[in-house]
């Protein structure tokens, strides 16, 4: 089975551009989450969804960064403008809540350097 | 303010001996918890978790166990082997907020 998928697996951009990450959850699950990764903070909640919907978005630093999922099989994550402080490692990681284990299931990750 | 404590940042054991690595929470609001191993360059994987209904979950080589009332958990590597060298997190969530709180991580370094 095909586990989540990333893409792209490295971004480099300067800052000021837009950046998208996009994500594909595990075929059946209903809860996506993105997490962020950095030295200083460590893993991080950014976002969550349950079938679509998004449920806690706290974690989201500030305007610049927005989450969609149109469907079931589709997430991204956009940040507009980015910045040098944006670089981190960003983790999508998908569910099947109700399951009574809500384990997660995370994806290789994107690496983001903002120049 | 860490809901999750993993004080140690490094541990390492010679092949064969067991591993150890130790956990703390501070939300009593956490109801279920795990562990993910990671490997530079790599998502987190799942290894194993336990509800807080139990004590005591296993799974071969790995057991974790979860003592409540000092809000503490553990994870038991036995026999350590050099390709259980990785990061390892622990991590809890409760039934009102499914994402994850997540440790800081502890290096483990198995040694041949």
């Amino acid at each position: 089975d095909a586990g989540v998928i990333q893409s792209p697996r490295h971004e480099v951009t300067e800052m000021g551009q837009e950046v998208t990450l996009r994500c594909k959850p595990i075929s059946g699950h209903n809860s996506l989450f993105w997490y962020r990764q950095t030295m200083m903070r460590g893993l991080e909640l950014l976002i969550y969804f349950n079938n679509n919907v998004p449920i806690d978005d706290s974690g989201m630093p500030e305007d610049r960064f927005s989450a969609k999922m149109p469907n079931a099989s589709f997430s991204t994550l956009k940040i507009q403008p980015s910045e040098p402080r944006d670089s981190a490692v960003y983790f999508c990681a998908s569910s099947h809540s109700g399951s009574g284990t809500d384990t997660q299931y995370f994806g290789p990750g994107t690496r983001l350097t903002v120049l | 303010d860490q809901q999750v404590k993993q004080n140690s940042p490094s541990l390492s054991v010679q092949e064969g001996r067991i591993s150890i690595l130790n956990c703390d929470y501070t939300n009593s609001m956490f109801d279920y918890f795990l562990w993910y191993k990671k490997y530079p360059a790599e998502g987190p994987t799942f290894l194993i978790s336990i509800s807080s209904i139990k004590d005591k979950n296993e799974d071969g080589r790995f057991t974790v166990f979860l003592n409540k009332s000092a809000k503490h958990l553990s994870l038991h590597i036995v026999p350590s082997q050099p390709g259980d060298s990785a990061v390892y997190f622990c991590a809890a969530s409760h039934t009102g907020r499914r994402a994850l709180t997540f440790g800081s991580g502890t290096r483990l370094q198995v040694q041949p």
